[in-house]
């Protein structure tokens, strides 16, 4: 069955700090893979996406991703964060024209 | 860029009462899907739509639901008498039809409160 693990549920970081979070994949084929952001009462804003090429993508806000096969895995990452990058991120994996399957999402909180 | 535009953004309703939630998709795009999240966990997937016909559903999208797409830009999501649990955000995306530039692009969503 297709299943996307976020091990952490909450993270915190200091303002200016790198960030990583965390995403495994357990999927037939190698999927579309995505990385979402919501503010709490918002809706979804793509942060990156990946489906081939280049294992390393560059999103909007700074934010970059590497997908490693061998691993089944597509860790967001951001060298220095920002208050404003206080919100939940949701990795998600699927294939072309068909559902997503989401994460149960990482809440990152900023420590200023 | 080209948004998904859901109508409206926040809706009360009396249980047992009909809801209709609508949505723009971005023009060019042939899928449709509803998604729903329920306070404080995950999104989950509701149902898929391509070519006018529900391409795949959940266990969660059960005889309540029905989706429509009643002209060339809209896409409906209608729950026929709302349960308490039916609460939650609900979220309508398209996708873009080249798989080389697939972009999956998700609405602001409708916040629905049954009472």
């Amino acid at each position: 069955a297709q299943s996307v693990t976020q091990p952490d549920i909450h993270i915190t970081v200091s303002e200016g700090a790198s960030l990583e979070l965390r995403c495994n994949y357990s999927y037939g084929a190698t999927p579309y893979l995505f990385w979402y952001v919501q503010s709490p009462g918002q809706g979804l804003q793509l942060l990156l996406k990946y489906f081939s090429g280049d294992t390393l993508v560059q999103g909007i806000k700074g934010f970059e991703a590497e997908f490693k096969r061998s691993q089944s895995s597509f860790n967001l990452r951001k060298p220095s964060v920002h208050w404003s990058d206080a919100a939940e991120y949701f990795c998600a994996v699927g294939e072309y024209g068909n559902k997503l399957v989401f994460g149960a999402g990482t809440i990152l909180r900023v420590k200023s | 860029e080209p948004e998904v535009t859901q109508t409206p953004s926040h809706q009360v309703t009396q249980m047992g009462q009909e809801v209709i939630l609508r949505c723009v998709p971005i023009s060019n795009h042939l899928y449709f899907y509803w998604y729903r999240q329920i306070l404080g966990q995950k999104v989950e997937f509701l149902v898929s739509f391509y070519n006018n016909e529900i391409s795949e559903k959940s266990e969660i999208f059960d005889d309540q639901f029905s989706v429509e797409r009643p002209d060339g830009s809209n896409f409906t999501l209608k729950i026929r008498s709302t349960k308490l649990e039916d609460s939650a955000m609900y979220f309508c995306a398209s996708s873009h039809p080249s798989a080389t530039n697939y972009g999956y692009t998700f609405g602001s969503g409708t916040r629905l409160t049954v009472v």
